[in-house]
């Protein structure tokens, strides 16, 4: 069970708007961190695709977007392409006794109908 | 343009330790966070411990106990020992370049992984 929750899979038609969310606590997302957002395509390394909870790096369209809000995040795809479909994970910090540390959700896998 | 290459064996024995190393190349190790993050097959992915290059390390609790980090500016490669190892273990080993700052930290660079399979 990961520190960050994330619904285990999505769906949507070309063309369509999906989102997925990234639930938190005080001690994580609620705490202040902020969120960031990888893409994996199957049998490859993810890839950033959205960081400080809202930006894009050069190169990511922007049918991607992200917020945040208190203890969660989450990751919205307009114009839904085939290209998408693939493995969405979420990262922040957590507060532990050794001090704040990465942790991951447990991703959700989008599927392009 | 920074790449990353993880080395290593690809099979390691139980109780024995996983010793992967990082290469890093198009660009300086200096004056960066440097991570470990791993994914067994099928499953999330969970970050492991950075390192610094002044050395100064951070683990993630739960692997805290048998994890060692290090790093050789003079090579621009840092590395991984994780002691004990047990099936649990086996995972794809990726290695990444954290940008640190603000209330977080996130990775732009990845390596492509390397698979560890932990079997007698």
């Amino acid at each position: 069970q990961s520190v960050l929750t994330q619904p285990p899979s999505v769906s949507g038609a070309p063309g369509q708007r999906v989102t997925i969310s990234c639930t938190g606590s005080s001690s994580n997302i609620g705490a202040g961190y902020d969120v960031h957002w990888y893409q994996q395509l199957p049998g490859t390394a993810p890839k950033l695709l959205i960081y400080y909870n809202s930006n894009r790096p050069s190169g990511v369209p922007d049918r991607f977007s992200g917020s945040k809000s208190g203890t969660s995040a989450s990751l919205a795809i307009t114009g839904l392409q085939a290209e998408d479909e693939a493995d969405y994970y979420c990262q922040s910090y957590d507060i532990s006794l050794s001090g704040p540390h990465v942790v991951f959700g447990g991703g959700t896998k989008l599927t392009v109908l | 343009q920074v790449q990353l290459q993880e080395s290593g064996p690809g099979l390691v024995k139980p109780s024995e330790t996983l010793s992967l190393t990082c290469t890093v190349s198009g660009g300086s190790i200096s004056s960066y966070y440097w991570s470990w993050i791993r994914q067994p097959a099928g499953k999330g992915l969970e970050w492991i411990g950075r390192i610094y290059t002044s050395g100064t390390t951070n683990y993630n609790p739960s692997l805290k106990s048998r994890v060692t980090m290090s790093v050789d500016t003079s090579k621009n490669q840092f590395s991984l020992k994780l002691s004990s190892v047990t099936a649990a273990d086996t995972a794809v080993y990726y290695c990444a370049r954290g940008v640190y700052g603000g209330n977080s930290e996130y990775f732009q660079h990845w390596g492509q992984g390397t698979l560890v399979t932990v079997s007698s």
